[in-house]
């Protein structure tokens, strides 16, 4: 069984750094892309980026390029989201999802992240 | 950069009728559009992919067609488990493009 598992909820102060993270199972996982995806309190999706676990190989929205850094390590099947500097504003549910052959087609249960002062 | 479009925001309408969820591109998408499903506190999940086809274990009474820049989602007889809120999202030019979801719409009871 294909499963994303995030790493549990988080709540931080402004300018505090934090990495989150997604651990794949039940496939390869060094076969399939893995992006990340952003949903504020009460607002829709926004796609972040994405990477391939096995050549690193990573894309960034525009809206998030140099807000956040992807990275993963294929050794433990785990993707990762990391920021340097929380602002309040990066407060939000953020899921990982595997981009198969159907699309987006499995997604982990969502880290929520709250940067409050 | 493709803007994503979806209308109504909000669709009400009782369980057993059809509803009909458009989204639009703001330029050409070829058939490279998904469309989720979300209901409240849970992930998002895959409905229909390459802007027509079925995702595995979706039932039948979902429906996707369009191409270029018009699609349309379908439920030919809404369950009450089919309240939740829609997205679309492009695809088009991966690799190496990006994706883009629409803002959603939201399907309660009428």
């Amino acid at each position: 069984e294909v499963q994303l598992v995030q790493s549990g909820a988080e709540v931080k102060k402004p300018g505090e750094s934090l990495k989150i993270s997604c651990k794949g199972s039940g496939y390869s996982f060094t076969s399939y892309w893995i992006g990340w995806v952003r949903q504020m309190p009460g607002k829709g999706l926004e796609w972040m980026g994405i990477i391939y676990p096995g050549d690193s190989d990573t894309r960034y929205s525009p809206s998030f390029q140099g807000q956040v850094t992807i990275s993963a390590d294929k050794s433990i099947s785990t993707a990762y989201l990391q920021w340097s500097s929380l602002k309040a504003s990066d407060t939000a549910m953020y899921y990982c999802v595997r981009l198969g052959d159907q699309g987006f087609d499995y997604w982990g249960q969502g880290t929520l992240v709250t940067v409050s002062s | 950069e493709i803007v994503m479009t979806q209308s109504p925001a909000t669709l009400s309408v009782s369980p057993g009728e059809r509803a009909t969820l458009s989204c639009r591109a703001s330029q050409s998408v070829s058939s490279n559009l998904a469309w989720y499903q979300q209901k409240p506190g849970q992930a998002p999940r895959l409905l229909i992919y390459g802007a027509s086809t079925r995702a595995t274990g979706i039932p039948a009474r979902f429906s996707g067609s369009g191409s270029g820049t018009e699609f349309t989602l379908t439920i030919s007889s809404l369950q009450s488990e089919d309240f939740a809120v829609y997205y679309c999202q492009q695809y088009n030019n991966w690799p190496p493009g990006i994706f883009t979801f629409g803002p959603g719409t939201k399907v309660d009871i009428k």
